[in-house]
């Protein structure tokens, strides 16, 4: 069964900084993977998805990498802005499951400090 | 605009009672989902639907029901068999040929 970590829960940055987010999945037979961005009481709006054939996606200050042998998967922020304040999770897809199930992360709640 | 939409955003029901929270999308998206999310939890798939008429059980069904009689929606109702229902739920779509869910705004469910 797929597992997916995220550490810290946590983050607090100065505004300017770069920053990585990290995810961990247990189950290397991925299909895909995906960061999701969510506003306090909102719902989820997808950032980046990258297929198991790919190694990483970019977004504008967002790159996002994919080592589906070491079952890590990180989401590198550049130039932080406070508006970039959010929790960010993570969701992987299991092969013989296609899209239709998503294994999240419980996310890491990101802070920028201005 | 074209969307996903979730009502109500909040809703508080008693105990023993059923209520069906609601999930609209006008992107001509084919696949269908409600998920739950916790605090200090990652969201949890409760119940998917690939094609009108169809719905398959995700991975916390039980105490939930849900239909889907038309493309553009796929209600969720959270029955008095649901021992814990206080949360916040999300519905989400997709279309064939692309990997990515998209997400409504969520509805508050809390138990009085």
């Amino acid at each position: 069964k797929q597992e997916v970590t995220q550490i810290p829960a946590a983050l607090s940055v100065p505004e300017g900084e770069n920053l990585v987010l990290n995810c961990s999945f247990t189950d290397s037979a991925i299909y895909n993977l995906q960061w999701f961005r969510q506003d306090p009481g909102k719902g989820l709006t997808s950032l980046l998805l990258i297929q198991s054939s790919q190694r990483e996606q970019t977004s504008g200050r967002l790159n996002a990498s994919l080592d589906k042998s070491s079952g890590r998967s990180t989401l590198y922020i550049a130039a932080s802005q406070p508006g970039d304040s959010a929790t960010y999770l993570c969701a992987g897809s299991a092969v013989n499951f296609g899209n239709e199930k998503l294994t999240f992360g419980t996310g890491t709640r990101l802070t920028i400090i201005p | 605009d074209g969307g996903i939409t979730q009502s109500p955003k909040y809703l508080f029901r008693k105990e023993g009672q059923n209520v069906t929270l609601s999930c609209e999308q006008n992107l001509n998206h084919d696949a269908m989902y409600w998920y739950r999310q916790d605090p200090g939890q990652g969201l949890r798939l409760i119940y998917y639907s690939q094609i009108v008429n169809d719905f398959q059980k995700g991975d916390i069904a039980e105490g939930y029901s849900v239909s889907r009689e038309k493309k553009e929606s796929f209600p969720l109702t959270v029955t008095s068999a649901q021992k814990n229902p206080t949360a916040f739920y999300l519905c989400a779509s997709r279309t064939w040929g692309t990997d990515t869910q998209y997400f409504g705004p969520g509805t508050r469910l809390t138990v009085l």
